[in-house]
């Protein structure tokens, strides 16, 4: 089983189309989480930290659900700038490892 | 800010040759990773470095494959003999305690 989780997609939304990502982790020692973002043929970028009470940045919403060990992303309002793919990323902290275990990502196309 | 800077962008060689991927972090971050990306895998970590000691190369696919970090803003990742099944996108990322991941462009090896 992948320690990080991701439905696929591809999400072929609207504009101007709430979407919702999902994410499942393996790993109960996960303390850090992310979601970066990756455009076609370019390297990932942070996106998001998620933290524990939910946070907003703009039209994006990050949730945890420690307990389902679940993360998921909202985007509101979609824009064609917003096709991408999504990273859910995870990092562990039992062994002091401090490199980041990425999902395989979910595509999302915003069509006009 | 020149940001993590990595050599060569493309890279097509014949399968028995050595490859060397090359790669300079940011000034001031004292880790960094190498990552491989193929479209069946998604991102992988490959071994990472702190204060330029290898700390966990766990992911690092066999003997075929060795790192170096000799100095703070130099490091390389090697491939020798390359195989085909080596073709992905490698990528680069460097940090500090203070500051997430930021990722080179990346290098597109393939290897036929």
């Amino acid at each position: 089983r992948k320690e990080v989780e991701q439905d696929p997609g591809p999400f072929n939304v609207p504009e101007g189309a709430t979407v919702a990502f999902n994410c499942t982790y393996s790993n109960s020692a996960s303390q850090s989480f992310f979601w970066y973002r990756q455009d076609c043929r370019k390297e990932p970028k942070l996106l998001m930290s998620v933290y524990s009470s939910g946070n907003e940045d703009g039209r994006f919403t990050a949730q945890l659900n420690r307990a389902s060990q679940y993360i998921s992303l909202l985007i509101r309002d979609s824009k064609l700038s917003d096709s991408a793919t999504y990273l859910c990323v995870v990092r562990r902290m039992d062994t002091g490892r401090r490199a980041l275990t990425f999902g395989s990502g979910t595509r999302l196309q915003v069509q006009p | 800010d020149a940001g993590v800077i990595q050599s060569p962008r493309h890279e097509v060689t014949e399968m028995g040759q050595e490859v060397t991927l090359r790669c300079k972090p940011i000034s001031g971050h004292d880790y960094l990773f190498w990552y491989r990306q193929t479209m069946m895998r998604g991102l992988e970590l490959l071994i990472y470095f702190n204060n330029n000691v290898p700390i966990d190369d766990s992911g690092m696919p066999e003997d075929r494959f060795s790192a170096k970090m000799p100095n703070a803003s130099f490091s390389t990742l090697k491939i020798q003999p390359s195989e085909p099944r080596d073709s992905a996108v490698y990528f680069c990322a460097s940090s500090s305690a203070t500051f997430g991941y930021t990722f080179g462009s990346g290098t597109r090896l393939t290897v036929v």
